[in-house]
């Protein structure tokens, strides 16, 4: 398997523009996490899917970020407009339930808005 | 709610010598503990995953042990090498419907040739 993959890996953006970060995660993991880490905060849980259902999104910062999961296999974060303060990297994770088992992470999405 | 905390924060030590990093949490009713390894510009891998009712997890030149009661654990790494330089990081799993991870900051490790 390829693993959970993100797109974009790097994005410069200008504050106030649109940001849309992409996972695909592993195929057969029925649940999906978007996390923040930054060296302030550490990571920070963002957004929980399971079975494509947003479960938990008490970590959303604020209503300028969404995130979507229309299908298994593909779920969206963006970031409408964007801060400087939201420069992080986000990353994808997915797992498949069961208490015993991994989580396992994308590489991330470096995000620098200036 | 549950708090992880990991020291120190940055260990610098030469190659050859036993790693030792410590992971405490608040709240000892969890469902299992997960050592990460974290590369600079890398996602996170899993590194071990210990249930709450196992006390030790071993793979190759790495052992967690884990304390519930007293809200520990701790990765050994045996005879370090520099390719072990990485930030590590431990995350407990909550009994919480869904299992929501807490990670604690991490500690970044250096192995000197």
């Amino acid at each position: 398997d390829a693993g959970v993959i993100q797109s974009p890996r790097h994005e410069v953006t200008e504050m106030g523009q649109e940001v849309t970060l992409r996972c695909k995660p592993i195929s057969g993991h029925n649940s999906l996490f978007w996390y923040r880490q930054t060296m302030m905060r550490g990571l920070e849980l963002l957004i929980y899917f399971n079975n494509n259902v947003p479960i938990d999104d008490s970590g959303m910062p604020e209503d300028r970020f969404s995130a979507k999961m229309p299908n298994a296999s593909f779920s969206t974060l963006k970031i409408q407009p964007s801060e400087p303060r939201d420069s992080a990297v986000y990353f994808c994770a997915s797992r498949q339930d069961g208490t015993g088992n991994t989580i396992y992470f994308g590489e991330g999405s470096w995000l620098t808005v200036v | 709610k549950q708090e992880v905390t990991q020291i120190p924060a940055a260990l610098s030590v030469p190659e050859g010598e036993n790693l030792v990093l410590n992971c405490s949490f608040t709240d000892s009713a969890i469902y299992n503990l997960q050592w990460f390894r974290q590369d600079p510009g890398k996602g996170l891998t899993s590194l071990l995953l210990i249930q709450s009712s196992q006390r030790e997890q071993t793979s190759g030149r790495l052992n967690a042990s884990l304390d519930k009661s007293s809200g520990r654990s701790t990765l050994y790494i045996a005879a370090s090498q520099p390719g072990d330089s990485a930030t590590y990081l431990c995350a407990v799993r909550g009994t919480d419907s869904w299992g929501k991870l807490q990670f604690g900051a991490g500690t970044q490790v250096v192995v000197t040739p």
